[in-house]
């Protein structure tokens, strides 16, 4: 079993609807979560970025953390075409390089418009 | 910044051939990584180098990978002999190296062996 699982997708909706992409982990560990967006063809860009338990909001985006259940996830509300692309959750344990991040395999978003 | 630079974007070659792909991590940046993506596998890093140093190359697959990074501006990440199972989207990665930074991604190279 890998130490990160994420829902695979691919995931389909319309414009305006909230997303919610999910990841599930083993390792008590992990402290750091990252969520990466990846355009087709692109490398993947850092999206948000959070510490322990907890809500992060940036603008459109939220992402939350549950230590206890092992589960993150990051919505998008009022989702645009824009954000048709491949979302990747990353993971890592304290004082560890952000590129050792553990990732999961991504969930392909399609927004259509 | 033009931010990590690598080349080529596309390579296509022979089984068996020499596949040499570089890259330019971003100046200041103390780590540098090599990753491969597939759909099968998603992203798996290969290596990791500090301040020029592999750090870990747990994740080269086989003996028919190597690395370098003969200064602070560029690696190389090298597969010979080159085999179909090979084909894949290589990215390079470059981070400031203090804990839990972001990693900064190259648009990576897309390599395909036939």
């Amino acid at each position: 079993q890998k130490e990160v699982e994420q829902d695979p997708g691919p995931l389909s909706v319309p414009e305006g609807a909230i997303v919610s992409l999910n990841c599930t982990y083993s390792n008590s560990a992990f402290q750091y979560f990252m969520w990466y967006r990846q355009y087709s063809r692109k490398g993947p860009e850092l999206l948000m970025y959070t510490y322990s338990s907890g809500n992060k909001e940036d603008g459109r985006f939220t992402a939350q953390v549950d230590k206890s259940s092992k589960y993150i996830s990051l919505f998008i509300r009022d989702s645009q075409p824009s954000d048709s692309a491949t979302y990747l959750c990353a993971m890592s344990s304290f004082n560890t390089n952000a590129g050792k991040s553990t990732f999961g395999d991504g969930t392909t978003l399609t927004v259509k418009p | 910044d033009a931010g990590v630079i690598q080349s080529p974007r596309h390579e296509v070659t022979e089984m068996g051939q020499e596949v040499t792909l570089r890259c330019k991590p971003i100046s200041g940046h103390n780590s540098l990584f090599w990753y491969r993506q597939t759909m099968m596998r998603g992203l798996e890093l290969l290596i990791y180098f500090n301040n020029n140093v592999p750090i870990d190359d747990s994740g080269m697959p086989e003996d028919r990978f190597s690395a370098k990074m003969p200064n602070a501006s560029f690696s190389t990440l090298k597969i010979q002999p080159s085999e179909p199972r090979d084909s894949a989207v290589y990215f390079c990665a470059s981070s400031g190296g203090t804990a839990n930074t972001e990693a900064f991604f190259g648009q990576g190279t897309r390599l395909t062996v036939v």
